[in-house]
């Protein structure tokens, strides 16, 4: 099991740049989240996606922040225009089953965003 | 909506000491609750979780955490701390009424001093 795998680990942008972040869940996992952290705001859950439909993104900042999950095995988060403010460690979990289920982090994208 | 309070941004204890970390929910039904820890640059890794089968819970690395529905509690403890388990622990809740997705606490930092 090779675990939730994130891409890129790090990604530096100026501005007003197009970000895209990617993600692979788990095989046979049915949930899909992304969680964003930072020091002053901590772990703040952003949307989630259950057997590849959204199902809650009222944690998404703002409609420059959106989400698509194409298929089982392929998820991607993507800001355009970025914003300094954006800079933030940004996790996709997943998970298999409801709610009494554990989540699965990946290693997180380090974004920075001058 | 539920929800846990972490007390405590930061614990420190001497190697060999008492760990104690603390965690209060807020759940109008009956929670699971889920303590992880992320050791740095990295994601988070599940510890330990309540699923109503006990109220005393083992988890890896000697870690262990009690259900107190008295207190509201999920108290995370380990009776001699190592170096290794500097880290960053995280407590969180889901239950039956959050459209199942999880909520986490701020986090409590945890240095070990040799």
């Amino acid at each position: 099991d090779a675990g939730v795998i994130q891409s890129p680990r790090h990604e530096v942008t100026e501005m007003g740049q197009e970000v895209t972040l990617r993600c692979k869940p788990i095989s046979g996992h049915d949930y899909l989240f992304w969680y964003r952290q930072t020091m002053m705001r901590g772990l703040e859950l952003l949307i989630y996606f259950n057997n590849n439909v959204p199902i809650d993104d009222s944690g998404m900042p703002e409609d420059r922040f959106s989400a698509k999950m194409p298929n089982a095995s392929f998820s991607t988060l993507k800001i355009q225009p970025s914003e300094p403010r954006d800079s933030a460690v940004y996790f996709c979990a997943s998970r298999q089953g409801g709610w009494n289920s554990p989540l699965h982090f990946g290693n997180g994208t380090r974004l920075t965003v001058t | 909506a539920q929800s846990v309070t972490q007390l405590g941004s930061h614990v420190s204890v001497s190697e060999g000491a008492l760990v104690l970390l603390r965690c209060n929910y807020s759940s109008s039904v009956p929670p699971y609750l889920f303590w992880y820890v992320q050791y740095p640059n990295q994601g988070l890794q599940l510890l330990l979780k309540y699923t109503s089968a006990a109220t005393l819970v083992k988890g890896i690395n000697g870690f262990e955490a009690e259900f107190k529905k008295s207190e509201t509690s999920f108290h995370l403890t380990k009776p001699s701390a190592h170096m290794s388990d500097a880290a960053e622990y995280f407590c969180a809740v889901s239950d039956r009424g959050s459209r199942n997705d999880m909520r986490f606490g701020a986090g409590t930092r945890l240095t070990v001093k040799p």
